[in-house]
């Protein structure tokens, strides 16, 4: 099975910050690597897909990159709204794993 | 517009059984693979299993491999999750979703509570 590992765990920030979450992959994964956003008590939801693709109504200041092993996750301002759990998943091969999570919260 | 419904959750005892079921509609869900994701309480997302559009291919996570078993009646626009010897591990909200090299569609999500 392919492991994703995400970093940090928790990302203390403020309102117009630039971010940036990190994801590894156990193996080569080309650009099958998705990003979501999840808020308390919601279900997830897609903001990135194939490393890079934005989402349809997904704000610009999110922007996805990477390939192979190495992949990122870049909030270039924060707002308010953005404070929320970061989830990144593999979808190179089953299972589809998810990383462990990164919550960005206001410092 | 896409629609995934869940339902089955509750409380059960440890050993016990639980049938978790999934309506989808909005979309042709013949063609499409589908998964459970489960979430437990200030947990991660987990890939709790994994099923092809025509249920050639099959996968669970170890945590649950040989306790829960996976179906989809594509004539039904249906989903199910057959949770047998439960745990208080599997303590979580189930979540119903349509694959398609990625998640864009989740159900609400059903809560199953696992405890004596």
């Amino acid at each position: 099975d392919i492991q994703v590992t995400q970093s940090p765990s928790s990302l203390p920030a403020s309102v117009g910050d630039r971010v940036t979450i990190t994801c590894r992959a156990s193996q080569s994964i080309s650009t099958s690597l998705n990003w979501y956003q999840q808020k308390p008590g919601k279900a997830p939801k897609l903001l990135i897909s194939g490393a890079s693709s934005l989402q349809s109504g997904v704000p610009s200041r999110f922007s996805g990159s990477g390939s192979g092993t190495d992949f990122t996750l870049t909030i270039s301002s924060l707002e308010p709204e953005d404070f929320a759990t970061y989830y990144c998943q593999q979808s190179y091969s089953v299972p589809y794993t998810f990383g462990q999570g990164t919550k960005l919260e206001i410092k | 517009e896409v629609q995934l419904v869940e339902s089955g959750g509750g409380l059960v005892q440890p050993g016990g059984s639980l049938r978790l079921s999934c309506a989808a509609s909005g979309f042709t869900f013949s063609i499409y693979s589908m998964s459970w994701v489960r979430q437990a309480p200030g947990k991660g997302l987990e890939l709790v299993s994994y099923i092809s559009s025509s249920s050639t291919t099959i996968h669970f996570a170890d945590s649950v491999k040989g306790r829960f078993t996976i179906s989809r009646d594509n004539a039904k626009n249906s989903l199910y999750l057959q949770m047998d010897s439960l745990r208080d591990e599997d303590t979580a909200v189930y979540y119903c979703v349509r694959f398609d090299y990625s998640i864009s569609d989740w159900g609400q999500g059903t809560l199953v509570t696992v405890s004596s």
